[in-house]
């Protein structure tokens, strides 16, 4: 399958600091990117969703000033966590696919995600 | 809305063995997709099988197999001869067909983990 590259793969900071992380389509074109937080032992909640080029779709509940994404090629998406605090820590996860594609290679590809550590 | 349940949230299967989980799903549309997908120790989501609504044969990807009930709304996963590697939370997944642009994305269910006993 297609490969979703994300970076780094886990980040300490300290309060109040910003953090980005990166996610990247290393061998498709990634016209839409998904970024997910989730929590221990529960399921992935959708943050945002992006289109190339377009402003990112935020999620009920989700600041979009917080939490500021970018997607502003076909293979590359980031999301910055700005001033972050201790409650933002947690694992999140970028996915990503390409919607032109027709029927069964429509696909959803996961990164391996980030874990966030705010001290 | 669209809504994925998984009323197991944990199971558990002796080596070689066969498991089946559980899924069900709400939803108005006629044509969607469904997956599973399984995220192991590492947290890396892998896709383990897709079906897409309108086709009415289980999909099947060697040990794994669905057994898709779309008048139940129901796409429950089948692992036979289960793995030790085969351990992890394992995900059922909804997605609507029609649409561009940013339309569908995935809905999650809560999970459920599986753990394999030697």
């Amino acid at each position: 399958g297609a490969v979703v590259s994300q970076h780094p793969s886990w980040v300490i900071c300290k309060s109040g600091t910003s953090v980005k992380i990166e996610c990247r389509s290393l061998d498709f074109q990634a016209t839409t990117m998904f970024w997910y937080r989730q929590f221990p032992k529960q399921s992935l909640m959708l943050m945002a969703t992006s289109n190339e080029g377009s402003k990112a779709t935020y999620e009920q509940g989700v600041e979009k000033d917080k939490f500021l994404i970018n997607h502003a090629s076909l293979t590359l998406s980031t999301l910055t966590v700005t001033s972050a605090h201790p409650e933002d820590s947690s694992f999140y996860i970028c996915s990503a696919r390409d919607y032109r594609l027709a029927g069964a290679k429509n696909i959803q590809y996961f990164g391996a995600g980030t874990r966030l550590s705010v001290l | 809305a669209q809504t994925v349940t998984q009323s197991q949230p944990e199971m558990s299967v002796q080596e070689a063995e066969t498991v089946t989980l559980s899924c069900t799903y709400d939803t108005s549309e006629s044509d969607y997709y469904l997956f599973w997908y399984k995220q192991p120790p590492s947290r890396q989501m892998i896709l383990v099988i897709r079906q897409e609504a309108y086709k009415q044969q289980n999909a099947t990807e060697n040990r794994f197999s669905v057994n898709f009930q779309k008048a139940a709304k129901s796409f429950s996963l089948k692992i036979s001869d289960s793995q030790l590697g085969d351990a992890a939370m394992y995900f059922c997944a909804y997605r609507t067909r029609g649409g561009g642009g940013s339309q569908g994305n995935l809905i999650f269910g809560k999970g459920t983990k599986l753990s394999v006993k030697p």
